[in-house]
């Protein structure tokens, strides 16, 4: 079993609406969460980053952490045709030098 | 400010060539990264080093080397390339203070 699991989609929603995109982890040592988009042939740019439970809001996003259910979450309200792209959502626990991403989930946004 | 940068962008080699590629970061970080990404397999890390001087290991390190030259770079190298190789390499540099990672824009290796 993977540390941190994600579906790979694909994932397509019309322009406008709200986006769930979902991880789970196994390590209750892991604190901190991060979501990556990834843009197709570019490098992974760092999205949203939180630390231990709670939501982070960050304009159109959310990330959402449930530590209890080991459940991380991002939202996308008013989605765009621009946030089309993968998505990477990544976790370490303190004094660990490495990042567990999960496998990404490719979304499109339909004009 | 460049951030993390990657050379080449693009490389095909045949099997059994070596290569080098090469990462810079900016931002005086301490940590580096490796990773390969493949259809399917997200991001995997290759190799890393936490300080100049030092490198580890990561989940798939066979068939690579690595040398942190100095603080600001880290290079990548295949010393017999094999077309198992064929895939995007990113390096990545850490900051200290949130854990977060910064990469690179990758780099494209087909290896025939």
């Amino acid at each position: 079993q993977k540390e941190v699991e994600q579906d790979p989609g694909p994932l397509s929603v019309p322009e406008g609406a709200i986006v769930s995109l979902n991880c789970t982890y196994s390590n209750s040592a892991f604190q901190y969460f991060m979501w990556y988009r990834q843009y197709s042939r570019k490098g992974p740019e760092l999205l949203m980053y939180t630390y231990s439970s709670g939501n982070k809001e960050d304009g159109r996003f959310t990330a959402q952490v449930d530590k209890s259910s080991k459940y991380i979450s991002l939202f996308i309200r008013d989605s765009q045709p621009s946030d089309s792209a993968t998505y990477l959502c990544a976790s370490s626990h303190f004094g660990n030098e490495k990042l567990t991403f999960g496998t990404g989930t490719r979304l499109t946004i339909i004009p | 400010n460049a951030g993390v940068t990657q050379t080449p962008k693009f490389q095909v080699l045949k099997t059994g060539q070596s290569m080098t590629l090469q990462c810079a970061q900016d931002m005086n970080h301490n940590s580096m990264y490796w990773y390969r990404q493949d259809p399917g397999m997200g991001l995997r890390l290759i190799y890393y080093s936490a300080s100049e001087g030092t490198t580890d290991k990561g989940e798939v390190p066979n068939g690579y080397n690595v040398s942190r030259l100095n603080k600001r770079e880290f290079s990548l190298r295949l010393e017999s390339a094999a077309p198992s190789q064929t895939s995007v390499y990113f390096c990545a540099s850490r900051a200290l203070r949130t854990d977060t990672q910064y990469f690179g824009p990758g780099t494209r290796l087909t290896v025939l």
